[in-house]
Parts: C-alpha cells; structure tokens; sequence
C-alpha cells in the first residue's frame, strides 16, 4: 500500500530564515510526487511535478527535488505570505485500480515577520 | 476564467438525511475526483471518474455515492449511512496524460 510521510508537521520560521519540508514516500512504481500548498478553508493549489529521481523545480522561492525514496521542498528566505499548508501526494504507476493520489499529512508552516 | 466550482461552501445537515454537494469544471478535464478532509489527516478518495458514465470507488466510499451525467459535472451526495460526515471535501479534476489536479475550493459539511 502506498504511503506518504512528511515531516515536520509543524515549522515555525522567522522571515528570510530558509528551511526545508520533506516527503518520504513508499510506492511500489512511482508515476509522479506531486507538491501543493494549501491556506485554510481553501482547496490545495499546484506547486510541482517530479516524475523521476534527480528532477528538481523551482519557482519563485520555493524549489523542488526528487530522490528515489523522498522529495525535499526547500524554501528560500520566505516571507509572510508563504505561511499555508504544503502537501506531498504521489500517484503510482500502474494499470489498473485507483488513480487517484495519495496524500501526506502535510506541513503547517508558519513565517514571522 | 478556467476552474472547479463547488457548492454550496458550507453545508450542515441533520441526522438521517442525504445531502448533495456540486462540483462543476468548465476545463474540459476528463477526470474528476472527490477528496475528504479531515483534521491532522490527509486528503482521501472516496470517488473518482475518468469518463462520462462511469466512475469506480477510492479508500473510503462508504456512505457515499456519486454520478457522472455530464463531463461537467460530478455530484456527491453524502447519504445517512455515512456515520461521520463532519469534513471538509474536495473536487478536483485532471486531463488525461495531464499529472496536475486543479482543485475546488471546498465544501464544509458538518452534522448538526
């Protein structure tokens, strides 16, 4: 069965204080780690996409990567307006059954000015 | 503009009855899925559908159904056999070869 840890549950950082979420995750093909962030009473929004071990994205402060067994999201000096909820979900290859995906816990992070 | 509407936001319903929450996409996705949430959990399947017509159950259908009439549209109705409805739920929908989920804003429903 898949399974999607993330770590810590809970950060609290003071602005511009870098930092990084993890995602560690057992999948027995994996056909994508998906990266979402999420403010409350409010559905998740795309961050990123890795399909394969090495692929690393970026966008605006917040960076992506990918090994074969975990996903690090790395933020750099964050401000503020980064404080929401990021999940981790990956989806499995396969052929048949559910294709949903499979989602972490999540991360509450929070940035003091 | 291109997007996932649900409704109502927020929804309360008393014990016994069934209760139906929307979910409408104007971008032309294939697939559509429905996510609960809940409090310290991840978000869960309970349905999803890849095409018109057809639609197959995820880890927690129970006490759900859904249908799928239109590409549009993919209705939940939380029936009196879901013992714990209290939840925030979730409809996202994909195109096919497309990884990335586009998510509504969410419906809380809560038992009263």
């Amino acid at each position: 069965e898949d399974q999607v840890t993330q770590s810590p549950e809970a950060l609290r950082l003071q602005e511009g204080e870098s930092s990084s979420l993890n995602c560690s995750y057992t999948v027995s093909g994996l056909r994508g780690l998906f990266w979402y962030r999420q403010d409350p009473g409010k559905g998740p929004e795309f961050l990123f996409t890795l399909y394969s071990a090495g692929e690393e994205k970026e966008k605006e402060r917040l960076k992506a990567t990918l090994t074969k067994k975990e996903s690090f999201l790395h933020i750099t000096a964050p401000k503020p307006e980064d404080s929401a909820t990021y999940l981790c979900a990956v989806q499995e290859r396969s052929g048949g059954g559910a294709d949903g995906l499979t989602f972490g816990k999540g991360t509450h992070l929070i940035i003091q000015p | 503009d291109g997007g996932i509407t649900q409704s109502p936001k927020y929804l309360f319903r008393k014990e016994g009855q069934n209760v139906t929450l929307s979910c409408e996409q104007n971008l032309n996705h294939d697939a559509m899925y429905w996510y609960r949430q809940d409090p310290g959990q991840g978000l869960r399947l309970i349905y999803y559908s890849q095409i018109v017509n057809d639609f197959q159950k995820g880890d927690i259908a129970e006490g759900y159904s859904v249908s799928r009439e239109k590409k549009e549209s993919f209705p939940l109705t939380v029936t009196s056999a879901q013992k714990n409805p209290t939840a925030f739920y979730l409809c996202a929908s994909s195109s096919t070869g497309d990884y990335g989920y586009t998510f509504g804003s969410g419906t809380r429903l809560t038992v009263v």
